[in-house]
């Protein structure tokens, strides 16, 4: 059974520092998704990463995928309070296969 | 292009009663799913579609009905609301062929209270 797990669930940070939040799946699967959500909003797509070594990157986050450790991590560079959002990353074992999300990293970035 | 629509945005049922919860996609797209959210949980994956006439079973699918009947259209039935499904509801859509790295799009979400 594939579980998508996300630390920290909470992340609070400054204005101007880096931070990485992490995503670990179980199971050997064929693409990682990562997605942002505002209060009271739906999902926006921000990256899908399809292979080993996959990093893309827009504006300030930068999304990276390690297949042989099962973990991939979405990096903030130098953050400001327009990134406060909920971050979500989801994964599908394989093209056709469902897509099962982590419980969200909720970030909170202060002035 | 609409994209991904949900019908009704809000929602009060009584315990007990009946509703269909209505997602449409003009993309084509092969592959559509609900989900619920709920505070510190995430979303979790009720039922999905790969085509019309398959559907199958996610993570929490007790409670809930799905049908597909055509492409765009992936209907989630409550036969009989409870209290524990009292939550936002979304639907989502994506290709699910060919080479590309289907991204996958989402409704606005419906917001559903079970008194």
């Amino acid at each position: 059974e594939l579980k998508v797990e996300q630390n920290p669930l909470f992340l609070s940070m400054q204005e101007g520092k880096n931070y990485t939040i992490y995503c670990n799946y179980s199971t050997t699967s064929d693409r990682l998704y990562w997605y942002r959500q505002d209060p009271g909003k739906s999902l926006e797509s921000l990256f899908v990463l399809l292979s080993n070594g996959a990093v893309k990157q827009e504006g300030r986050l930068m999304a990276s995928l390690d297949t042989k450790a099962r973990l991939s991590t979405l990096h903030i560079t130098a953050a400001v309070h327009d990134l406060s959002a909920t971050y979500f990353c989801a994964v599908a074992r394989t093209p056709g296969d469902k897509i099962i999300f982590g419980k969200g990293t909720r970030l909170h970035i202060l002035p | 292009n609409a994209g991904v629509t949900q019908t009704p945005k809000f929602q009060v049922l009584k315990t007990g009663q009946s509703m269909t919860l209505q997602c449409a996609q003009d993309m084509n797209h092969e592959y559509m799913s609900w989900y619920r959210q709920d505070p510190g949980m995430g979303l979790r994956l009720i039922h999905y579609s790969v085509g019309a006439g398959i559907t199958d079973q996610g993570e929490v699918p007790n409670g809930y009905n799905v049908s597909r009947s055509t492409t765009e259209d992936f209907p989630l039935r409550l036969l009989s609301a409870a209290p524990s499904q009292t939550s936002v509801y979304f639907c989502a859509s994506r290709a699910n062929s060919g080479g590309s790295y289907n991204e996958q799009f989402f409704g606005p979400g419906t917001r559903l209270t079970v008194l």
